[in-house]
C-alpha cells in the first residue's frame, strides 16, 4: 500500500469514448504528477501539478486533459484516443516540487487498451 | 536534459546470487531515486539517494554525485526480487519544478 489509489485498474475503450483515470493519494502531499510507460520505453512525464496548479505539460497531446480539483485528486480524462495511446498510466505524488527534493510515491497505474 | 542510463539492460541469476545494478546520469542532480516495478506494473519506490550510502534489508544503495552514477546492490536474491528496477534522476525543468528522468530499466529474472 503506496497511499497512492488509481483507478480503475483496467479500462479497455474505442477510439470515440470518452473516459477518466482517477488518481487519490492519502498522504498529504503537495504534488502530483501523470506518467506514461509505453513498452520498452522509460517513464514519460506527462503532467505536473503542485497545490493544484498545473505547473508543467510536457508537450502532451491534448486528447489528454488533466484536472486537479484538490491536492488529494487528480484526473485524467481521455477522448479520441489512438491506439499507440495504449500504456500503463501511472499516477504518483511527492511533498513538494521546489527545492524539496522529495521523493515520488507511485499507485499501481492504470492499464490503458485502445482498441 | 538530464540523460539516464542504466546497465545492464537485463539480468538473468540463480536464487542466492549477489548483483549490482548501475546507473550513469550525464549532470549533477539533487534527486536520485531507485524504484523497482514487479511484474504486476507497481512501482515502489526504493531508496531516495542523492548522495552517500544507504541499506534496507538485502538491497543497498551508492551514490556517488562527483562521478554522477549510483549503483544498486541486491544480496541473497529471492524470486520476488524479479522485476525491473528504474533508476530515476531529478533537476529542475524550465518550469522550476523538480523533474525525474527515468532510465530504460534493468530486467532482473531470478530463477529458482
Amino acid at each position: 500500500e503506496t497511499g497512492v489509489t488509481q483507478t480503475p485498474r483496467h479500462l479497455v475503450m474505442g477510439m470515440t469514448n470518452k473516459k477518466s483515470l482517477k488518481c487519490e493519494q492519502h498522504l498529504g502531499h503537495n504534488a502530483m504528477y501523470w506518467y506514461k510507460q509505453s513498452a520498452k520505453k522509460p517513464l514519460e512525464l506527462m503532467f505536473v501539478y503542485s497545490l493544484e496548479e498545473r505547473v508543467e505539460n510536457n508537450s502532451v497531446p491534448s486528447r489528454f486533459s488533466p484536472e486537479c480539483p484538490n491536492s488529494s485528486h487528480l484526473f485524467l480524462h481521455l477522448h479520441t484516443l489512438q491506439p499507440e495511446d495504449s500504456a500503463l498510466y501511472l499516477c504518483a505524488s511527492s511533498q513538494g516540487i521546489q527545492g524539496a527534493y522529495q521523493p515520488q510515491h507511485f499507485g499501481d497505474g492504470t492499464r490503458l487498451s485502445i482498441l | 536534459g538530464i540523460q539516464v542510463e542504466q546497465s545492464p539492460p537485463d539480468l538473468i541469476l540463480q536464487e542466492g546470487a549477489n548483483s549490482t545494478l548501475r546507473c550513469n546520469f550525464s549532470d549533477s542532480v539533487n534527486n536520485l531515486q531507485w524504484f523497482h516495478q514487479n511484474p504486476w506494473g507497481q512501482l515502489i519506490n526504493l531508496f531516495y539517494i542523492p548522495s552517500g550510502t544507504k541499506q534496507n534489508g538485502r538491497l543497498s544503495a551508492t551514490t556517488v554525485a562527483t562521478e554522477r552514477y549510483s549503483l544498486l546492490y541486491i544480496s541473497s536474491s529471492q524470486t520476488t526480487d524479479s522485476g525491473v528496477y528504474f533508476c530515476a534522476a531529478g533537476g529542475i525543468s524550465n518550469f522550476g519544478n523538480e523533474k525525474l528522468t527515468f532510465g530504460t530499466g534493468t530486467r532482473l529474472t531470478i530463477i529458482p
